[in-house]
């Protein structure tokens, strides 16, 4: 039973443009949502998050969004740069914070820019 | 940021022998540790929760006595994967939350083959 989807594998950016990975997720009660961010050999880093008392959360050039009535966040990176190629996963917890809330993930999308 | 390393990289066991894999926090001190597995095409899943000194929490469907998780020290926790067997074969990777934060901070990953 997925209860966090990312039904896009890959996605490719031209650099410049505007990136936007979604997520869904079926567990309604989720109500703390991250992004990771992941380089190969490395493991996934912490990228952005959104608790479900908020529809958006911008740090830079992520913004995330999240629509609690479709179930459905997004991450969107304005502009895309080379380095932003890497696979992101979108991950959900009960609970709001990190720490010992178990965390929930997707399979990932491998976003690549396209200089 | 904070470090987490995991050894070794990767594995290649015969079936029936027992590997373990090692998950160390190298500049905080990590009061829980987290163990998942992800197998190809699908999501990291949580496997257990270790707090130190104290016995780890496993999901369900987990087998604690397959995978024997110890977390002696607040840098270190072990996972062995005993009497390995072919579909053990998989990416295990482990997090670990520091005392002072709430982040989790992701190890590379152990890719583990069994034969």
């Amino acid at each position: 039973d997925q209860q966090v989807k990312q039904n896009s594998p890959s996605l490719s950016v031209q650099e410049g443009r505007i990136s936007i990975l979604n997520c869904d997720y079926t567990n309604s009660m989720f109500d703390y949502f991250l992004w990771y961010k992941k380089y190969p050999a490395e493991g996934p880093t912490f990228l952005i998050s959104i608790s479900s008392i908020k529809d958006k959360n911008e740090d830079g050039r992520f913004t995330v969004f999240l629509n609690k009535s479709a179930k459905h966040l997004s991450l969107h990176i304005v502009p895309s740069q080379p380095g932003d190629s890497a696979v992101y996963f979108c991950a959900a917890s009960v609970g709001l914070g990190f720490g010992n809330e178990k965390l929930t993930f997707g399979t990932g999308t491998r976003l690549t820019i396209i200089p | 940021g904070a470090v987490v390393s995991q050894h070794p990289s990767r594995v290649i066991c015969k079936s029936g022998t027992s590997v373990k894999i090692e998950c160390r926090s190298l500049d905080f001190q990590a009061t829980t540790m987290f163990w998942y597995r992800q197998f190809p095409k699908q999501s990291l899943m949580l496997m257990a929760t270790s707090n130190e000194g104290s016995k780890a929490t496993y999901e369900q469907g987990v087998e604690k006595d397959k995978f024997l998780i110890n977390h002696a020290s607040l840098t270190l926790s072990t996972l062995t994967v005993t009497s390995a067997h072919p579909e053990d074969s998989s990416f295990y990777i482990c997090s670990a939350r520091a005392r002072t934060s709430n982040e989790q901070f992701f190890g590379p990953g152990t890719r583990l083959t069994v034969l």
